[in-house]
């Protein structure tokens, strides 16, 4: 059974600075990868979306990569805003099955 | 154009008593999925649509859960006898088909509380 995980739980960072977060799977036997922000109370928005034959994809202030074979990917944040406080969560859609695998998330906190 | 929603937003019923949540996905998406979500733990998969294809129906947790999805589009989550370690957000999403090239989009989900 695929397993996700992302690090970490939560993080807070100063307005302006540039930040990672990590996720990682077990199986490296995907179909695409999934970033997505969740706001309190709120359901999940998309936010890239990488097909597993692909290595990054960008959106604005967004770039997420995707190693494969090491079983990682990251978002990269440049500048961060308050914002994008929020709770980020990465989805796995492995080759097999029906659902996708989700990590716990990491709760980001932007600081005025 | 509009998303996923669902309804209700905040369901609070007692122990013992049957829900319905209710989830209309976004026109033309063919996909529908069904998710939980419990406090701190991660999304949990319940059970996944596709066109007229007979759902996936591996995750949900009992026979207590049931859904259904109308005319390949609205769909309805019913738990039966509900108890207490079923109080949740439920939260369905919908892709444009089930070839997973495209992205799913979320509902804002309901919040059931078991009593």
């Amino acid at each position: 059974k695929q397993e996700v995980t992302q690090i970490p739980a939560a993080l807070s960072v100063p307005e302006g600075e540039n930040l990672v977060l990590n996720c990682s799977f077990t199986d490296s036997a995907i179909y695409n990868l999934q970033w997505f922000r969740q706001d309190p109370g709120k359901g999940l928005t998309s936010l890239l979306l990488i097909q597993s034959s692909q290595r990054e994809q960008t959106s604005g202030r967004l770039n997420a990569s995707l190693d494969k074979s090491s079983g990682r990917s990251t978002l990269y944040i440049a500048a961060s805003q308050p914002g994008d406080s929020a709770t980020y969560l990465c989805a796995v859609d492995p080759n097999t099955g029906n659902q996708f695998y989700f990590g716990t998330g990491t709760s980001l906190t932007v600081i005025p | 154009g509009a998303g996923v929603s669902q309804s209700p937003s905040n369901k609070v019923t007692e122990k013992g008593k049957d829900v319905e949540l209710r989830c209309d996905p976004i026109s033309g998406h063919t996909a529908l999925y069904w998710y939980r979500q419990s406090l701190g733990q991660g999304l949990e998969f319940l059970i996944y649509f596709q066109g007229n294809s007979a759902p996936d129906k591996s995750g949900l947790p009992s026979d207590r859960f049931s859904a259904e999805r109308t005319g390949g589009s609205v769909s309805t989550l019913t738990i039966q006898r509900t108890q207490q370690e079923d109080s949740a957000v439920y939260l369905c999403a919908s892709s444009l088909d089930g070839t997973r090239a495209y992205e799913q989009y979320f509902g804002p989900g309901t919040r059931l509380t078991v009593t």
